[in-house]
């Protein structure tokens, strides 16, 4: 079983409504990647966090230390936001990232 | 434009051949990173340098044999690779390693085939 894991796994969405994207983990952390792969490979950083929740544009992030869970939640989507949005965690003792499988998202116009 | 590049973008190789990919980072980041992103499978740290010093190497055939000349630059050396090892090789820096959470720039990934 993975430590990181994501749901969905594929969203299909029509332009306009409201995303969400879960993110569960098993392991105490230090924080929080979202990131997003589009098509061809790239991977851009969204956002870190470590509590809280963080806001960017149309793109929302939250995190609930006590219950491991993260969501990532998308306003307003619109077509150039398909892509796959990947969670990942960094462990207190670990220096690297551990990664989720990624949700594959995609908006239709 | 994310301030790594990596080249070449797509490499076809044989079992045979010995290749190398390159990273090279525009930002002042201490440390580096590569990846590796198989079909249907989560992105997979292969290793870490630090300040050139690698740090990480997580059970990575000797096939693959890294290389980071400076802080700047890093190479993965291929040589008789096998089909499996077909995947999307991601190079990442970030200011320093990621013990506090900084923030992970990736480049844009070779996707390299091997027949």
């Amino acid at each position: 079983k993975n430590e990181v894991e994501q749901s969905p796994q594929n969203l299909t969405a029509q332009e306009g409504e409201f995303i969400t994207i879960n993110c569960s983990y098993s392991v105490g952390i230090s924080a929080l990647h979202w990131l997003q792969q589009h098509p061809g490979g790239g991977i851009v950083s969204l956002f870190m966090l470590s509590s809280g929740k963080k806001k960017h544009g149309r793109l929302i992030a939250t995190i609930n230390i006590q219950e491991k869970h993260s969501s990532l939640h998308i306003t307003a989507s619109h077509p150039r936001d398909s892509a796959v949005y990947i969670c990942a965690v960094l462990t207190y003792s670990a220096r690297q990232l551990t990664f989720g499988s990624g949700t594959q998202l995609t908006v239709l116009p | 434009e994310t301030g790594v590049t990596q080249t070449p973008r797509h490499l076809v190789m044989g079992m045979t051949n010995k290749k190398s990919l390159k990273c090279e980072q525009h930002l002042g980041h201490n440390a580096m990173y590569w990846y590796k992103q198989s079909a249907k499978k989560p992105l997979e740290l292969m290793f870490v340098y630090s300040l050139e010093e690698r740090v990480e190497n997580n059970s990575v055939p000797s096939r693959f044999s890294p290389e980071c000349p400076n802080s700047s630059h890093l190479f993965l050396h291929l040589h008789t690779l096998q089909p499996e090892d077909s995947a999307l090789y991601l190079c990442a820096s970030s200011q320093d390693l990621d013990r506090v959470g900084y923030e992970q720039y990736f480049g844009p990934g070779t996707r390299l085939t091997v027949t």
